[in-house]
């Protein structure tokens, strides 16, 4: 079992919609957590990151949310655009040790 | 910000033939290099991770003489897939960084064997 899962697999929606999309972790002990943008046919790139005193972390219009007691986290995106569409991952880590989910594939339309 | 350059990025080849993968840390010195490998709609799973001037660690699954990483310098590691099979298609993505601080990915290889 992986111990970042990642909720939903996949979204469709309209551009100029906000979608938040899910991240629960069991990986312990617990260093930071990253969320990643990674478009089709490319590396990621790294959107937040977030250490175990943090609740929250904006870049633009990407807001991540941390609740290190619950073990999960959020990404908020506002105003899609379509060059948001892409797979977004979150990566825990526990020390040098990295953790990746499966990512949320989203599709904004049109 | 930091630049990881991977090369080639999409490349095809028969069957039995070997690839070589190069990346490379364009404006740092990387004394950690990452290979993962991708396939379609699942997460990055690592392979090996390799320090420069020692020889790399590879995850548990991974068969070191499939997949010869030399990581010369401190700026460049390299991924040779020896005898390459089509179930050897992937995406392999590079990551580096310098001490603790955090990775940077390179934009991956393609690998299509015919």
């Amino acid at each position: 079992k992986n111990q970042v899962e990642q909720s939903p697999q996949s979204l469709i929606i309209l551009e100029g919609k906000n979608c938040t999309l899910q991240c629960n972790y069991t990986v312990s002990p617990f260093s930071n957590l990253r969320w990643y943008k990674q478009d089709t046919g490319r590396g990621p790139v790294s959107l937040t990151i977030m250490t175990f005193s943090e609740n929250t972390k904006s870049n633009g219009r990407y807001t991540a949310t941390l609740d290190a007691d619950t073990k999960q986290s959020s990404l908020h995106i506002t105003a899609s655009q379509l060059s948001d569409s892409a797979s977004y991952i979150c990566v825990v880590s526990a020390g040098n040790d990295m953790r990746f989910g499966a990512g949320t594939r989203l599709t904004v339309k049109p | 910000g930091a630049v990881v350059s991977q090369h080639p990025s999409w490349v095809i080849c028969k069957s039995g033939t070997s690839v070589k993968i190069e990346c490379r840390s364009l404006d740092f010195q990387a004394t950690t290099m990452f290979w993962y490998r991708q396939f379609p709609k699942q997460s990055l799973m690592l392979m090996a991770t390799s320090n420069e001037g020692s020889k790399a660690t590879y995850e548990q699954g991974v068969e070191k003489d499939k997949f010869l990483i030399n990581h010369a310098s401190l700026t460049l590691s390299t991924l040779t897939v020896t005898s390459a099979h089509p179930e050897d298609s992937s995406f392999y993505i590079c990551s580096a960084k310098k001490g603790g601080q955090p990775q940077h990915f390179g934009d991956g290889t393609r690998l299509s064997i015919l």
